[in-house]
């Protein structure tokens, strides 16, 4: 089946180290998107690619860093310089700049982070 | 940045009634979609409706879009227990980079049974 995978559901982290997400697609959709959910909040964009190889930081990119090398694989990383990293993460795809006006986005299933 | 602002925050209905949530943004757009999320899970994309459309129907959903107002309306008709989750508007902006989506911070719906 066509979809968006995440993994971990859940992650524990210790102060100080890194952690990295996983998220795979199978839509052969050229844009993907990771967001933060905090408890009663809507998404905020951290960083997003068009194309492979490239990316762009969003609303709130401090203390996260991404790679793009393949188009299937958009893995997002937490590190250390991110103060308040507890959230539920959330990757997305569309067909972006090929989407022309319908750039309806697909999810993931979600990661919830919680530092310990 | 926030554009998609929905009203109410929280929305509690009987089974069987109509419920309705309003979104408001405020700068120009190529499209405004709406997205659900149940407790915990990913978004699932409900309909998208484009800038030069007024109205769409997709089963018991239907949706509206005034953009002289710069808002949007969902409406549940004959709602069920299953339709409790979060609702929330995204918002693809003219002159935005193509495809990202500003959401807002979404209506709790419950539905009791």
């Amino acid at each position: 089946d066509g979809g968006i995978t995440q993994s971990p559901k859940y992650l524990f982290r210790k102060e100080g180290q890194n952690v990295t997400l996983s998220c795979e697609q199978n839509l052969n959709h050229d844009a993907m998107y990771w967001y933060r959910q905090d408890p009663g909040q809507g998404l905020r964009l951290i960083y997003y690619s068009q194309i492979v190889n490239d990316f762009q930081k969003g609303d709130i990119a401090e203390g996260y860093s991404v790679s793009r090398e393949k188009k299937e694989s958009f893995p997002l990383t937490v590190t250390s310089a991110q103060k308040n990293p507890t959230a539920f993460y959330l990757c997305a795809s569309n067909r972006g700049l090929g989407g022309r006006l319908d750039t309806e986005a697909f999810f993931g299933q979600g990661t919830r982070l919680t530092v310990v | 940045s926030q554009q998609g602002e929905e009203d109410p925050q929280a929305l509690s209905i009987q089974e069987g009634e109509n419920a309705t949530m309003n979104c408001s943004y405020k700068t120009s757009i190529n499209n405004l979609q709406w997205y659900r999320q149940n407790s915990g899970r990913g978004l699932v994309h409900l309909i998208l409706i484009r800038s030069n459309e007024r109205e769409k129907h997709s089963g018991r959903l239907r949706v509206t879009l005034d953009t002289s107002k710069k808002s949007s309306s969902l409406l549940i008709t004959a709602s069920r227990a299953a339709d409790t989750a979060s609702y929330f508007c995204a918002t693809d902006l003219v002159g935005g980079s193509q495809g990202n989506l500003i959401f807002g911070k979404g209506t709790k719906l419950s539905v009791k049974p």
